[in-house]
Order: structure tokens, then sequence, then C-alpha cells
């Protein structure tokens, strides 16, 4: 079936713009994870959804950073006045209901802030 | 809070056998993942480690001793495919949230 997929692949913008990414987990997954890998770096994770409620936000780095889940389905990341070091692939992740299940990644959304 | 420490690189030739280790010191520890990263793909699921003792899955095993805080990916029969960063998380929290180590660089040689 189809997988995590994720909208742009690619973006690049201004610092100062705001930008929106976009996340399709797969169907039927309850929950929902954004991470950002930064060029060099690890994963680092960012928010978790259990259905549209984000029960665990504490690795947004900064008020700039918010995300949102509807019909326990799509989820979008948004970056407010992006700053350069903003720049890095975000990659969304699905699971099963039980937390111990697999998560499977999307291919990532790659943000270029010049 | 949590940490994760794994080699940056490694290096094995096609057909041996490599062992990439991962030690953690994390609170709330529910288990521990192996993700295979190839460069500019997503990171696939290789293993999931929840109890101490090794994990068998075809080429590649895992291994977790929870006490020791230490856990080790097995791969064998090494093919040039293998070259790719493997990625070490252990989970957290009752959402299972991962934290990744930086990613083991393997590079498989002729």
């Amino acid at each position: 079936g189809a997988g995590v997929s994720q909208s742009p692949s690619n973006k690049v913008t201004e610092k100062g713009k705001d930008v929106e990414l976009r996340c399709d987990p797969i169907s039927g997954h309850t929950a929902l994870y954004w991470y950002r890998q930064r060029l060099g770096q690890g994963l680092e994770f960012l928010i978790y959804f259990q259905g549209n409620s984000a029960p665990d936000k504490s690795g947004l780095p900064s008020d700039r950073f918010s995300a949102e889940r509807t019909g326990e389905s799509v989820s979008t990341l948004t970056i407010q006045r992006t700053q350069q070091e903003d720049s890095a692939v975000y990659l969304c992740a699905s699971r099963e209901a039980r937390p111990t299940d697999t998560q499977y990644f999307g291919p990532g959304t790659r943000l270029t802030v010049l | 809070g949590q940490n994760i420490d794994q080699p940056t690189e490694m290096t094995a030739t096609e057909g041996a056998i490599v062992q990439i280790n991962c030690t953690y010191q994390t609170s709330g520890f529910n288990g521990l993942f192996w993700y295979q990263q190839h460069a500019g793909e997503a990171p696939t699921f290789l293993s999931y480690n929840v109890l101490d003792g090794l994990e068998e899955k075809g080429r590649f095993s895992s291994f977790l001793s929870r006490s020791k805080g230490y856990s080790y990916l097995l791969l064998k029969e090494l093919q040039m495919k293998d070259s790719a960063s493997y990625l070490c998380a252990g989970a957290t929290g009752g959402g299972n949230k991962l934290t990744f180590g930086t990613g083991t660089q393997l590079k498989v040689e002729l």
C-alpha cells in the first residue's frame, strides 16, 4: 500500500517568510511524528500527535514552529519568520495504534532558507 | 535527558560481517530501534528490541542489554547495497518518540 508522503519535496524560501510543510500518513495510522534532520546531525524529535491532539510538543525549538493535524490524517508543520538555522530535512513518520508499532518515515521535505 | 552514542563511520569488506555498536543513557526507556538510511532517502525500519537478547532477521541481527545501556546491529554477508547510514534510536515516553544518534555511515568495499 501507499507509504507516508510529504510535500513539497524541496522548498527554498527567503529569511523571514512563513512556510507550510505537509504530511500524509499511512491510512489508518493513528500516531504521527515530525522530526528534523540538519546536515551532518541526527534526527531530532519535534512533535507527536495521537489522533488530532498533540500530547508531546517538547521538541518544537521555538514558538515560530507549530503543527496541526485534522481528521486523524493530514498534518501540517508551519514555520513562521524562517531563519537560516531552520534549514534542514523535515521528516514525518506514522504508526499504528500501539506505541510499540514501527514508525514508518516519509521521504522528507528539504527546506533551504536563504 | 537522553543521549545516544554510535561511531561516526565504519568500513567493511563485501561478504564480511560488521557490528555497529550503540550506547545510550535515557530515562523512561521503552526500547531501541535500528533504521537504515541511504543518502537522500527516508529511514527504513530494520529492528526493534524491547527485551534483552538477540533478535535475528535474515542477514541482520540486533542485540540489546538494558542493564548496560548497550545495543548492536550485526550485518552478515555484506553487500555493496548495505552501504548506508545506520541509525540507532531510543524510544521513550507514552508515545514512543524516538531519540536518534547521529548515525553510523557504513561503507562496504570490494
